[in-house]
């Protein structure tokens, strides 16, 4: 249980254009969601939490405007990455969190990820 | 945020036991011990967590020390599969005022030998 469907996997985009990467929370429903980005060799970095019919909060120093995060339904969250540029290109990964029955602390499950490039 | 210590990389032979340590000697009581591990180009995935006892699973054990300043990850017998970035995470228990934000390190790349 408790799976996350991201897609697309990867993608190709050209400098300029916009790019929206979908989070699916399948078998359960996810009233918060994370998205993080990774560079190569490096740690995911928390890019902002999105709350379902709500603003996302976004980490210091991520431009909610080149980043836009919706999260209108308890299973869908989405990432648009609007123009953009080269230095966009990462790996995007999306996290859900629900609630682990009886033991106070709740899981995380995360999507497979989303490669994109930007040519 | 609590932070966690781990060593940057470990090696280790396929069929053998595998100790990944976590140093996190400001964790506070509330503080539950996640480990998830990251296979290359995938997500991370949840491994275990623990609060003060030792936790088994059908993935991995884990050890947690009497002051809870330190745990330790145990893959039993260590697959190829297994080659990974592990990481160490404490989350709060309800999540805290952080509002149960699950913050990486740098985690240990652990490299299984055949």
């Amino acid at each position: 249980g408790a799976v996350v469907s991201q897609h697309p996997s990867r993608v190709i985009c050209k400098s300029g254009t916009s790019v929206k990467i979908e989070c699916r929370s399948l078998d359960f429903q996810a009233t918060t969601m994370f998205w993080y980005r990774q560079f190569p060799k490096k740690s995911l970095m928390l890019m902002a939490t999105s709350n379902e019919g709500s603003k996302a909060t976004y980490e210091q120093g991520v431009e909610k405007d080149k980043f836009l995060i919706n999260h209108a339904s308890l299973t869908l969250s989405t990432l648009t990455v609007t123009s953009a540029h080269p230095e966009d290109s990462s790996f995007y990964i999306c996290s859900a969190r629900f609630h682990l029955l009886g033991q106070g602390a709740g899981g995380y499950t995360f999507g497979s990820g989303t490669r994109l490039t930007v040519v | 945020d609590a932070k966690t210590t781990q060593p940057n990389s470990m090696e280790s032979n396929e069929e053998e036991p595998v100790h990944l340590p976590c140093n996190h000697s400001t964790i506070s009581g509330t503080d539950y011990i996640h480990w998830y591990r990251q296979l290359p180009s995938q997500g991370p995935e949840y491994v275990i967590h623990g609060l003060t006892s030792n936790v088994n699973n059908r993935m991995a054990s884990l050890a947690i020390a009497e002051d809870r300043k330190s745990s330790t990850l145990i893959l039993h017998r260590a697959t190829l599969r297994d080659a990974a970035v592990y990481y160490c995470i404490l989350r709060p228990f309800g999540f805290g005022n952080q509002g149960g934000k699950l913050i990486f390190g740098q985690g240990t790349e652990l490299s299984v030998k055949p």
